[in-house]
Parts: C-alpha cells; sequence; structure tokens
C-alpha cells in the first residue's frame, strides 16, 4: 500500500495478557517511529528505528515494553503483562530521512480490562 | 526539555472565517517543525514541514510560518471550511530523532 499500515485496529484484552502491535512502514522508508496517544494527553514518542537498529529507545515506559524491527520493513511493538494504564491509541510513523515528514498509519486502539 | 504548546484547547468559527492557529515551543534548537491533522478515530495527516531555515511553507489554503528565535509557529487557514473540522497538532524536531507534540487544538468549522 502507499500509506503506513497499522493492525489490528483495536485490541481488547484483559489485564496481565500480552499484545503485539504490527507496524508496515511506506516502502523504502528507513526510519520507523513509535509514539502512544492516550485519551486527553499529548503524543508521546517510544522508540525510533533508523534501519533495523533502535538508537533511541529513551520513551518506552517500562521493561514491559520492547520493539523489534526486521528487513528494514515491519516493526512489532510488544507489551507484555498489560496494566490498564497502557490503555491508549498506540501510533507508528515512518520517514525517508530525518528531513522528510514523518507519515503516521491510523494506529492500534489498546483497551485494557 | 522542549515543551509544545497550542492555545486555545479548542476552537468553534463560522465557516468562511480565515483562522490562525497558534503553536509556541521552549527550545528554539529545533531542526524542524511540523503541522497535523487528525480527524476522529485516525491517525495523523500531514499538512505542512517547514526547516528550521525557512520561514514560512504553503500548501493551497494552508500558510504556515515559523519564528524560531521566538519559539513560535503559526497556521493559516484561509476561508474555512466545515472539512477543515479537525484536531490540529504542532511537533517540533530538536537534536533527536523524535518529534515532540503539543496536545492539539480541535477546530469546529460551522456551516
Amino acid at each position: 500500500g502507499a500509506g503506513v499500515s497499522q493492525s489490528p485496529s483495536n485490541k481488547v484484552t484483559e489485564k496481565g495478557k500480552d499484545v503485539e502491535l504490527r507496524c508496515d512502514p511506506i516502502s523504502g522508508h528507513t526510519a520507523l517511529y513509535w509514539y502512544r496517544q492516550r485519551l486527553g494527553q499529548g503524543l508521546e514518542f517510544l522508540i525510533y528505528f533508523q534501519g533495523n537498529s533502535a538508537p533511541d529507545k529513551s520513551g518506552l515506559p517500562s521493561d514491559r515494553f520492547s520493539a523489534e524491527r526486521t528487513g528494514e520493513s515491519v516493526s512489532t511493538l510488544t507489551i507484555q503483562r498489560t496494566q490498564q494504564e497502557d490503555s491508549a491509541v498506540y501510533l507508528c510513523a515512518s520517514s525517508s530521512t530525518g528531513r522528510q515528514p514523518q507519515h503516521f498509519g491510523d494506529g492500534t486502539r489498546l483497551s485494557i480490562l | 526539555k522542549q515543551e509544545v504548546t497550542q492555545i486555545p484547547a479548542a476552537l468553534s468559527v463560522p465557516e468562511g472565517e480565515n483562522l490562525v492557529l497558534n503553536c509556541s515551543f521552549t527550545d528554539s534548537a529545533i531542526y524542524n517543525l511540523q503541522w497535523f491533522r487528525q480527524d476522529p478515530g485516525k491517525g495523523l495527516t500531514s499538512l505542512l514541514l517547514i526547516q528550521s531555515s525557512q520561514r514560512e511553507q504553503t500548501s493551497g489554503r494552508l500558510n504556515a510560518s515559523l519564528d524560531k528565535s521566538s519559539g513560535r509557529s503559526t497556521l493559516y487557514i484561509a476561508a474555512s471550511q466545515p472539512g477543515d473540522s479537525a484536531t490540529y497538532l504542532c511537533a517540533v524536531k530538536g537534536g533527536s530523532e523524535k518529534l515532540v507534540f503539543g496536545k492539539g487544538m480541535k477546530l469546529t468549522v460551522n456551516p
């Protein structure tokens, strides 16, 4: 596709379960970003990938959060032992270089019961 | 630590008005600034990106300006339409690759 694709679009799970969120960036974009948008709050940076490496993981809120990227393409954000405060929209973005705009997917809306 | 502020948080106007949306940031050492719109339940759509060396960018009815020294950017929307109703977000990139976002301004344009 032409844009950033995220799946699933919605995820409802019970507290304590693990979840995996997927991002397919725009083809050829080497930079990939994950952000979180909690209700009533601004977007928070989570992690940045350049190729398959993550030079900036400073936004990951705890060690329950991890992410990987393979083939300089697909990325997966994993949240282990989910808590209610993890409920948010998780947005993925990609860009071709740091000087170019970041293009966002529609996000995954995660609800923890 | 960079902080981005957008005031007001919400604005409701009649159709046809020319609008100015404000964004301020605390650290003037930015690399670029990007304006987005977000429709309910959707991701962010990039509207305009201004590099730190630029003063303004234009796209159709939209014009964004940047005054880096004073830590301000404005997004000008000419002849507003109901389809412009959305949340508008300003974000800056500093020394790192991440964007720092304001909380957004919810715009409602009434027919």
